[in-house]
């Protein structure tokens, strides 16, 4: 069981450049989250997913798109990086009403 | 703002010292308490959790404290090792829609000298 992955590990983007961030869990959860971690701030919720098909805005939500492929990948989409994006990036699994959630590695991810 | 205000930011403790990190939380609605540790590089991994309808719980070296009446709770790290220096985080769940929606503080770096 590997988990929660995420990918990639690192990533330098230029403003304004895209980027998708993948995440994939094998532990059949339904929930998943994605989570920026900055100092200061702890973690923050950008979006989750209940279920495949379904996705809801986070605490900050502004300047990220989410796609639910399937039950096991959830992906994070920059559309217009900026430099206030710059941060430590957390995909996250749950069971549904399971109290625990699981985390990936995260990636750091610089905007210049 | 944060809805879990945890603190301090940083704590340094002697090898066998207590460690002691304290949140509080203002939305009554929250059902569910843990703390996660995160080492360098990582990320967070559940280290124990509380429901309010507990004052205490105790996993080996690792005691949190709940105070419903004061919106408060803490993480008592007894007999700390150096291998306990990590960044500690107390979150505050309540479900939204069938989801987990945890808020989390904003951490504590934990040293522990040898």
């Amino acid at each position: 069981n590997a988990g929660v992955t995420q990918t990639p590990k690192f990533q330098v983007l230029k403003t304004g450049q895209s980027m998708t961030l993948q995440c994939a869990q094998d532990m059949n959860h339904n929930s998943m989250y994605w989570y920026r971690q900055d100092p200061g701030m702890g973690l923050r919720l950008i979006y989750y997913s209940a279920s495949e098909g379904t996705t809801d805005k986070g605490e900050v939500p502004n300047g990220y798109n989410v796609s639910r492929l399937n039950k096991r990948e959830f992906s994070l989409r920059l559309e217009s990086a900026a430099p206030s994006q710059t941060s430590v990036y957390f995909c996250a699994s749950s069971e549904n009403r399971g109290n625990e959630q699981f985390f990936g590695p995260g990636t750091r991810l610089t905007v210049l | 703002q944060q809805q879990v205000k945890q603190s301090p930011q940083s704590l340094i403790v002697q090898k066998g010292g207590i460690s002691i990190i304290n949140c509080a939380y203002e939305n009554t609605a929250f059902d569910y308490f843990p703390w996660y540790q995160q080492f360098p590089g990582k990320g967070p991994a559940l280290l124990i959790a509380i429901r309010p309808d507990v004052s205490e719980k105790k996993e080996g070296r690792f005691t949190i404290s709940f105070n419903k009446s004061a919106k408060q709770f803490s993480l008592h790290i007894m007999d700390s090792q150096p291998g306990d220096s990590a960044t500690y985080f107390c979150a505050a769940r309540y479900y939204l829609r069938n989801n987990n929606d945890m808020r989390f503080g904003a951490g504590t770096r934990l040293t522990v000298k040898p």
